[in-house]
């Protein structure tokens, strides 16, 4: 069964500087896929990217990227010039079940931004 | 707005009333699933269906749960006999079909459920 690690319950980062999320996974599966969302204390959860496991490349969107290492089954969220907006909790996710229907969560990050 | 909705935003029941919650996806998305989330923890899968097919329903937490699609559009998920453990955000999300990004899931806002 698919299994998602996020080690650091809290993290702080100071407005403006990059700040990078652990996420390691465990995945019998040859393909896959892996998600970031936000949470707001709102409560919805907004996709920020996504990482295909035999994507040459790292993801990037915007001021998100991913530093995706295939061998050590880690994909770390890198939010760069950190806004205040971006304080919420991070959830790293994988598809799992016969035809990847359910997306497994981690536990999640929460991100304080400081000014 | 063309994302997922999610209706009532907020639910207040006493124990043992039955509730209903609406998701409707965004249109093209053929995928429509509801997930759970407790305090403190990520979402966690409830159900799913694939057009009007609920092909995955195992996860459903009892038989007080259940789910429709009825035409392949909105779903509700019904929860009867409320218990004070129900008390959750209930998600709904709906993605446009399987592999690679189109995998990607698209959530609503969420329905807040309080059972006194």
């Amino acid at each position: 069964a698919q299994k998602i690690t996020q080690t650091q319950p809290g993290m702080f980062v100071q407005e403006k500087e990059a700040v990078t999320l652990d996420c390691t996974y465990d995945t019998s599966d040859q393909s896959y896929g892996l998600f970031w969302y936000k949470q707001p204390s709102s409560g919805e959860m907004i996709f920020l990217i996504y990482q295909g496991s035999y994507d040459e490349q790292n993801a990037t969107e915007g001021r998100y990227s991913l530093n995706f290492q295939k061998a050590r089954k880690s994909a770390n969220l890198v939010i760069s010039a950190s806004q205040l907006g971006d304080s919420a909790m991070y959830f790293c996710a994988t598809p799992s079940g016969a035809g990847s229907y359910q997306l497994t969560f981690g536990k999640g990050t929460k991100l304080s931004v400081i000014p | 707005d063309t994302g997922v909705s999610q209706n009532p935003r907020h639910k207040i029941t006493k124990r043992g009333q039955n509730v209903t919650f609406r998701c409707d996806p965004i249109s093209e998305h053929n995928r429509l699933y509801w997930y759970r989330q407790t305090l403190g923890q990520g979402p966690e899968f409830l159900t799913y269906f694939q057009n009007e097919a609920q092909l995955e329903k195992s996860r459903l937490l009892s038989d007080r749960f259940s789910a429709e699609r009825p035409k392949g559009s909105f779903s509700t998920l019904e929860i009867q006999r409320t218990e004070q453990g129900d008390s959750a955000m209930y998600l709904c999300a709906s993605s446009l079909g399987w592999g690679g990004p189109q995998e990607t899931q698209y959530f609503g806002p969420g329905t807040r459920l309080l059972v006194l």
